[in-house]
């Protein structure tokens, strides 16, 4: 049971809009920590998306972007490709775990 | 930026095993550095971090692995260091070295190309 709640998948069409939540509590998320947001293609290392959540690295599409209210954080995926079908996690750290990195179960992401 | 991890393979139950990863690319000295793992058809697992020795280079560890595993650095060669004991079938995953932002957000940035370590049953 991971300590940031992703939903296990999310699917839509090519061009469609899809979000991906992360659900954390007042000890992560709510206590301040950002959201980091990574994408993972099959057979390869995780590559990072989204920063201090909604920051974008040079690089990445602004297809992707990142929001944080109270206690989740969310990812936001427009103009789904077929290429973004991927797995998608959260990235956060916890209070009450001695400020140890946690991350999400992960979301698998895919493109119908 | 460049991470190459090394030393994975086959240990049997109870025994250790020393990751290393090489870094190039960037300012190792002023890096701190992460190691997260990944289980086979398993989401990511944060392990621990290592600061810089000008933030005091002192560790945090996921609290199940404390007292087992154990980050070093060599900032002379530019090498991050994953030292494992005790090692059971639940440690078999594939070991990634990252970079970590210092400077606020403390994302994870850059991932290495990962190495696997199998402890059978």
């Amino acid at each position: 049971q991971s300590v940031l709640t992703q939903p296990p998948s999310v699917s839509g069409a090519p061009g469609q809009r899809v979000t991906i939540s992360c659900t954390g509590s007042s000890s992560n998320i709510g206590a301040g920590h950002d959201v980091h947001w990574y994408q993972q293609l099959p057979g390869a290392a995780p590559k990072l998306l989204i920063y201090g959540n909604n920051i974008r690295p040079s690089g990445v599409s602004d297809r992707f972007s990142g929001s944080k209210s109270g206690t989740s954080g969310s990812l936001a995926i427009t103009g789904l490709r077929a290429e973004d079908e991927a797995d998608y996690y959260c990235l956060s750290y916890d209070n009450d775990l001695s400020g140890s990195g946690v991350f999400g179960g992960g979301t698998k992401l895919t493109v119908l | 930026v460049q991470l190459v991890e090394s030393g994975g393979g086959l240990v049997k139950p109870g025994g250790s095993l020393r990751l290393s990863c090489a870094a190039s690319g960037f300012s190792f000295t002023n890096a701190w550095m992460s190691w997260v793992r990944q289980a086979p058809g398993k989401g990511l697992e944060w392990v621990g971090r290592i600061k810089t020795k000008a933030h005091g280079g002192t560790t945090d560890y996921a609290a199940p692995l404390r007292g087992r595993f154990t980050i070093s650095r060599d900032d002379s060669r530019n090498m991050l260091y994953l030292q494992m004991n005790s090692l059971n079938t639940e440690d078999t995953a594939v070991y990634y070295c990252t970079t970590v932002d210092s400077s606020g957000f403390y994302s994870i940035d850059y991932w290495g190309q990962g190495t696997l370590v199998t402890v059978p049953s």
